[in-house]
């Protein structure tokens, strides 16, 4: 089964700085997908950002991209210019296309920001 | 806008009782899950189902069961709910579609407390 490791389990930020959450994965396929979902506190998980495994060019929405590197199976967020909303847990998850799209989620990383 | 609602936000039981949690989207999507969130561990897939009727077993299906008798429903049911089953519990859906990226969509989770 595939894996998603989220080696950071809590990060900080100050406001209006730029932090990066990492996540790495393995797996044998060459076709897949990767999503950060973010949970705030008591809060729905909302999608933040998608990539296609074949696509070159990294994802961007706004104050978020990734930086994917197909290679090393590294997938991590960087969030720029942080705001007291964006404090959250946040969560690295890979779909297949092959197994009725199922999710495959890592342990998560808590993100504070002090303002 | 995806619209994914659950039965109830919190709810506590006895142990040896039944518990039904339900979960209803509202975008025609084909797949639903049925996820447990424990601190640290991030979330696990507990059953999923992609078409009325049918389901599969996810990575902790042990102690749980599921139905799906309309595409929008998905429950999830405790036979007989035991301390170890405290936790939050989270629904989701996705469109089949091939070829896309079909995130999952999020309920606003039930955190069940046994008692």
């Amino acid at each position: 089964a595939q894996t998603v490791t989220q080696s950071q389990p809590e990060m900080s930020v100050q406001e209006a700085e730029t932090v990066t959450l990492s996540c790495t994965y393995d797996t044998s396929e060459s076709d897949y997908y990767l999503f950060w979902y973010k949970q705030p506190p008591s809060r729905q998980m909302i999608l933040v950002i998608r990539q296609e495994a074949y696509k070159q060019q990294n994802a961007t929405e706004n104050r978020f991209s990734v930086n994917f590197q197909k290679a090393a199976k590294s997938f991590s967020l960087k969030i720029s210019d942080s705001q007291l909303g964006d404090a959250a847990m946040y969560f690295c998850a890979y779909r297949t296309p092959f197994t009725g799209n199922q999710f495959y989620f890592g342990t998560g990383t808590s993100l504070t920001v002090i303002p | 806008d995806v619209k994914v609602t659950q039965s109830s936000r919190y709810l506590v039981k006895r142990t040896g009782e039944k518990v039904f949690l339900e979960c209803v989207q509202d975008m025609d999507h084909e797949n639903m899950f049925w996820y447990r969130q424990d601190p640290g561990l991030g979330l696990r897939l507990i059953y999923f189902s992609y078409d009325v009727k049918m389901k599969e077993k996810g990575d902790i299906p042990e102690g749980y069961s599921v139905s799906r008798e309309k595409k929008e429903r998905f429950s999830l049911i405790l036979e007989s709910a035991s301390t170890n089953q405290t936790s939050m519990y989270l629904c989701a859906s996705g469109s089949q579609t091939g070829g896309s990226y079909n995130e999952q969509f999020f309920g606003p989770g039930t955190r069940l407390t046994v008692l």
